[in-house]
């Protein structure tokens, strides 16, 4: 079965550039979380939907930021305009709804912006 | 108050050897789960073992247990024979709230584990 699927793996951007990273959950999972992992911060939650609503947006960090997904097989990460210090690893994770079902995670896409 | 407290930044144990890997955290919710990840240098994010706060036994898969101590608050991973390609970043993580919809997970820090052949 194929796991969660993110693309760019890769972004490296200039700093006022907008910025789309694209996620594809595991079918079936209803569950779709994005996070972002730093050596300061470690890995945070930005946002997670349930059968495509956003329920909790509250580590957004800032108006800069927006996530959407249209369908339960899509969803992006947006930046704009983008920051150095948005710089990081943000990942894509999916899970199906029973409550012991673990969060599956993608490669994760490694962003840079200089 | 942290949620989820590991406390060894770094391991270095040998080969075949057994390692504990520490992990407290703090809850007043009586229904929560504790999962455990691995992710090694290549980045990727690895789910290895899960404990609900209800279950009655030691989580076990393969080569890797939960030391579940549930008035310590602690949920150890222990992993026997260690194998050099358990050489990685190891996050205990803690989802809080029953069959609610609170899917929300909360990662500590890591413990960076170093197998020596």
């Amino acid at each position: 079965d194929a796991g969660v699927i993110q693309s760019p793996r890769h972004e490296v951007t200039e700093m006022g550039q907008e910025v789309t990273l694209r996620c594809k959950p595991i079918s079936g999972h209803d569950y779709l979380f994005w996070y972002r992992q730093t050596m300061m911060r470690g890995l945070e939650l930005l946002i997670y939907f349930n059968n495509n609503v956003p329920i909790d947006d509250s580590g957004m960090p800032e108006d800069r930021f927006s996530a959407k997904m249209p369908n339960a097989s899509f969803s992006t990460l947006k930046i704009q305009p983008s920051e150095p210090r948005d710089s990081a690893v943000y990942f894509c994770a999916s899970s199906g709804t029973v409550g012991n079902q673990p969060q599956h995670f993608g490669d994760g896409t490694r962003l840079s912006i200089l | 108050a942290q949620k989820i407290t590991q406390t060894q930044p770094g391991m270095f144990v040998q080969e075949k050897e057994a390692v504990t890997l520490d992990c407290t955290y703090d809850t007043s919710d009586p229904s929560y789960g504790l999962f455990w990840y691995k992710q090694p240098s290549s980045g990727e994010m690895i789910f290895l073992i899960y404990q609900g706060s209800y279950d009655q036994q030691n989580a076990t898969e393969g080569r890797y247990s939960l030391n579940f101590q549930k008035a310590r608050k602690s949920a150890n991973l222990v992993i026997s024979a260690s194998q050099l390609g358990d050489s990685a970043m190891y996050f205990c993580a803690m989802r809080e709230g029953g069959a609610d919809g609170n899917e929300k997970l909360t990662f500590g820090t890591g413990t960076r584990l170093t197998i020596i052949p």
